[in-house]
């Protein structure tokens, strides 16, 4: 099964500031037809998760454009430039290439 | 509009089989995939299997041997059962479509 790794697992960061979470796959996630399914899902506290980027760096429709995803094969990266309190929570790494598809242990965003 | 919505026992005693039901509307489980979800209290998200637009599944490896999705389309509902059901099996289960669409998730407690 792939292993998809984030980093850090908790990052403290004060309103207005930038933040950025690594996730790195223990294989390439770039499947057959050419594409990398790569998401990064949200979930603030006590609501369901929330797809914010798909592909690696596709904005779902609504996510605000301060929000990025990069990478490629095996390393990937969420960036959130200036910070609002409504971005603190958990973000999730998922690859939706190979089955059995498989979720990073989750990031916690904090306030400093 | 896309809506998706677990629905099951909220206790299950030790040893005995889950069964959870998520009924989807506003598109065909002949079009889209469903996953199946969970999310241990206080922990991250784990997926567990999913179900293909043609009836095909796929599972988590460790959860595998315990574990079956089924789907009815012409009631537009994915099952899950599980069997074997111990306390480590406590948790909120999602059923979400492309991990786009999520629904608000149900809790069981297994528990005697």
């Amino acid at each position: 099964d792939i292993v998809m790794t984030q980093t850090p697992l908790s990052l403290s960061v004060a309103i207005g500031q930038s933040a950025s979470i690594s996730c790195k796959s223990s294989q390439s996630l770039k499947y057959s037809d050419g594409k990398t399914y790569l998401n990064w899902v949200f979930q603030s506290p006590g609501q369901s998760p929330k797809r914010l980027i798909y592909q690696v760096s596709k904005l779902d429709s609504g996510v605000p454009d301060r929000f990025s995803g990069t990478g490629s094969e095996t390393d990937f990266t969420l960036k959130i430039s200036r910070v609002e309190a409504e971005d603190l929570g958990v973000y999730y790494c998922c690859q939706g290439s190979y089955s059995p598809y498989t979720f990073g242990a989750g990031t916690k965003l904090e306030l400093k | 509009q896309v809506q998706l919505k677990e629905s099951g026992p909220g206790l299950v005693q030790p040893s005995q089989t889950l069964s959870l039901t998520c009924t989807v509307s506003g598109f065909s489980l002949t079009s889209y995939h469903v996953s199946w979800v969970r999310q241990p209290p206080g922990k991250g998200l784990e997926w567990m299997g999913v179900i293909w637009t043609g009836g095909s599944t796929a599972y988590n490896s460790l959860l595998k041997s315990r574990l079956s999705i089924s789907r009815d389309t012409s009631k537009s509902q994915v099952f899950l059962k599980m069997n074997s059901l111990q306390t480590e099996d406590t948790a909120t289960y999602y059923c979400a479509r492309d991990y786009h669409y999520w629904g608000q998730g149900v809790m069981v407690t297994v528990s005697s």
